[in-house]
């Protein structure tokens, strides 16, 4: 079951500089797609999401874009920052509120 | 801020025993669900629940497994005889329930299950 992927298990970054996280999915009929933040020790903490109707979405440092010619996701995060390193998880929504979860990219930004 | 609670953080058990996993979700979300991460792996879905009966649940989520809001407020997951495979991270999470969204879910902190 690989609904959604994320071909990129790591991601190191310095600061100031953009993250960009990459997620590919499967179904065109996903609807919503969501980035989730993830420390150790915690549960996923949501970040930003957008509607499949957009094919962008900004919330201060965080975009998201959405191609769904490509059926691909993107997280972009300017500037980076140190305590954005955590594990980003892209989720998208399929029938009946059930969710795919990609496999993660930890991201570590330098100081 | 309003979060979600799960109890217990951590439950070590014996195979083939019974398990109940507890959540209060928040107040005021009408959708619930639960997850689980085994060490190093993805985030897997298990089951949603809506207007008091699971509205979805996945493959993993088999016979031995079943959910429950026994009052207002508590949601559990219960293992009727645990597999060492089992073993995991069981997340617990709700989200409103509008049409069309915002769909975000709000994750509890885990109760990481061992079973040994």
């Amino acid at each position: 079951d690989q609904q959604v992927k994320q071909n990129s298990p790591s991601l190191s970054v310095q600061e100031g500089r953009i993250s960009i996280l990459n997620c590919d999915y499967t179904n065109s009929m996903f609807d919503y797609f969501l980035w989730y933040k993830k420390y150790p020790a915690e549960g996923p903490t949501f970040l930003i999401s957008i509607s499949s109707i957009k094919d962008k979405n900004e919330d201060g440092r965080f975009t998201v874009f959405l191609n769904k010619s490509a059926k691909h996701l993107s997280l972009h995060i300017v500037p980076s920052q140190p305590g954005d390193s955590a594990v980003y998880f892209c989720a998208v929504r399929g029938n009946f509120n059930k969710f795919y979860f990609g496999s993660g990219t930890k991201l570590n930004v330098k100081p | 801020e309003p979060e979600v609670t799960q109890t217990p953080s951590h439950q070590v058990t014996q195979m083939g025993q019974e398990v109940i996993l507890r959540c209060v979700p928040i107040s005021n979300h009408l959708y619930f669900y639960w997850y689980r991460q085994i060490l190093g792996q993805k985030v897997e879905f298990l089951v949603s629940f809506y207007n008091n009966e699971i509205s979805e649940k996945s493959e993993i989520f088999d016979d031995q497994f079943s959910v429950e809001r026994p009052d207002g407020s508590n949601f559990t997951l219960k293992i009727r005889s645990t597999k060492l495979e089992d073993s995991a991270m069981y997340f617990c999470a709700s989200s409103e329930a509008r049409q069309g969204g915002p769909y975000e879910q709000y994750f509890g902190p885990g109760t990481r299950l061992t079973v040994t």
